[in-house]
């Protein structure tokens, strides 16, 4: 089964840029989604299909998606930015099956 | 607006069975893709199942076998049917909208725990 694969952490000062990467085998082929996750809530949806936002995502928030590796982009890092990250891409064509990252967490130094 | 409320969560014994419900509110159960996402204490987001719109299941290979996901059009409700529970098992358990065209969740519900445990 296909694999994803994120370190477990970043750090990052406060208004730095943050990158956190998602490998998998040919990634750059599949579309890529992000999703922020704070302690006790459910995940939010932060950049779907590579690199685009839904609605009230800030823009500091942006993907990109090529060979190997996908990333999470995040600008002028804040506080509030502080938490769980994780990828997911969806295989439509064969086994129908969803997969998540490990998922990284980030701190806010 | 768009709503998930998932109910049914509990503490139920190894081997045993539980339904967990999902009522959605603010678009239509049935012409959507809908998926069960689970995460065990501490740990990442596991996906566990999907159901077309057209009807068609899939599930991960974790527990294929002992969950079945079904849905109520009548009640505009998600279902999924957990069978056989294992102590790994235990997690909170989330329901969520898919897309179906690239796969992403837009939309999630706010979770109910299910702690498999003698």
């Amino acid at each position: 089964s296909y694999v994803l694969t994120q370190p477990p952490s970043v750090s990052v000062a406060p208004g730095q840029t943050a990158r956190i990467t998602c490998g998998g085998n040919n990634i750059g082929s599949k579309s890529v989604h992000w999703y922020q996750q704070k302690p006790g809530q459910a995940p939010v949806l932060v950049v779907y299909d590579d690199s685009d936002r839904p609605s009230g995502i800030p823009e500091r928030f942006s993907g990109s998606n090529s060979g190997n590796t996908a990333t999470l982009t995040i600008s002028r890092v804040e506080a509030g930015d502080e938490a769980d990250y994780y990828c997911q891409v969806w295989d439509s064509s064969s086994d129908h099956q969803v997969v998540f990252g490990g998922g990284t967490k980030l701190t806010v130094l | 607006e768009v709503q998930l409320v998932e109910s049914g969560g509990g503490l139920i014994q190894p081997g045993g069975s539980l339904r967990l419900s999902c009522a959605a509110s603010g678009f239509t159960v049935s012409s959507n893709y809908m998926s069960w996402v689970r995460q065990a204490p501490g740990k990442g987001l596991e996906w566990v199942s999907v159901i077309y719109s057209g009807g068609s299941t899939y599930y991960a290979d974790s527990v294929k076998g002992r969950f079945t996901i079904s849905r109520d059009n009548s009640k505009n409700t998600l279902y999924l049917q957990m069978n056989s529970l294992r102590a790994e098992d235990t997690a909170v358990y989330y329901c969520a909208r898919f897309d179906d065209s690239s796969g992403y969740t837009d939309y999630w519900g706010q979770g109910t725990l299910v702690t498999v445990s003698s």
